[in-house]
């Protein structure tokens, strides 16, 4: 079990570039969450998953942000005409459920992407 | 809705004394999860301890929470601060049927 699997580790954009990132959640896990950590504000939710289907996206950014889960392999979070403020680290989780009929919904980390833009 | 509060900020502790590092929680729910994440420098946060019955103790790598319904609250223990301990420390709450929400974070320095 590789664990969740992020890709790129690092980006870096200029000022009004896209960027787009990408997950690949542990295999079976039912749930994907997408996250934002800087120092200033800690971690974010952004987004979560669950069987693919978008459940609730409270923490997004509505202009610039979205997040797509095309199939139970990946999801990609994508930001449009990237600021120096979107600038973090975006890290994706996946767990087995997402606090459902079982309740341990232990979440599982990836090394995240450092999202630079200048 | 649901939200966590934790110790805020920096806590720094000589090495050799005991931690304590507070969560309290707020939900409508009557039976939460709640949990305690560790994240390394460097690192991605992983599960330390997770509990969902009152009054019990959860032990894992030499610390230790309760969840107190009474009090809303799962403070995360340990007896003797090690160096290796110096990390942030996430609360996480969970309900049936939601997702967790993650609590501020706690940055814990251990120092010699």
């Amino acid at each position: 079990n590789a664990g969740v699997i992020q890709t790129p580790r690092h980006k870096v954009t200029g000022k009004g570039q896209e960027a787009t990132l990408w997950c690949e959640p542990i295999s079976g896990h039912s749930a994907v969450f997408w996250y934002r950590q800087t120092i200033v504000q800690g971690l974010e939710f952004l987004t979560y998953f669950r069987n693919q289907a978008p459940i609730d996206d409270s923490g997004m950014p509505k202009e610039r942000f979205s997040a797509q889960m095309p199939n139970q392999s990946h999801s990609t979070l994508k930001i449009q005409s990237t600021q120096p403020q979107d600038s973090a680290v975006y890290l994706c989780a996946s767990s087995l459920d997402d606090g459902g009929a079982q309740g341990y919904a232990e979440q599982f980390f990836g090394p995240g992407t450092r999202l630079t833009v200048l | 809705g649901d939200s966590v509060t934790q110790t805020e900020g920096l806590v720094t502790l000589t090495e050799g004394l005991p931690v304590m590092l507070n969560c309290t929680y707020q939900t409508i729910y009557s039976n939460p999860f709640l949990f305690w994440y560790v994240q390394h420098l460097n690192e991605s946060p992983r599960l330390l301890l997770k509990s969902f019955t009152d009054n019990k103790r959860t032990e894992h790598q030499g610390f230790h929470a309760t969840l107190h319904k009474s009090s809303s609250s799962f403070h995360l223990q340990k007896s003797s601060a090690q160096l290796s301990d110096s990390a942030l420390y996430y609360c996480a709450l969970t309900n049936s049927g939601t997702y967790q929400r993650f609590g501020t974070g706690t940055k814990l320095q251990v120092v010699p």
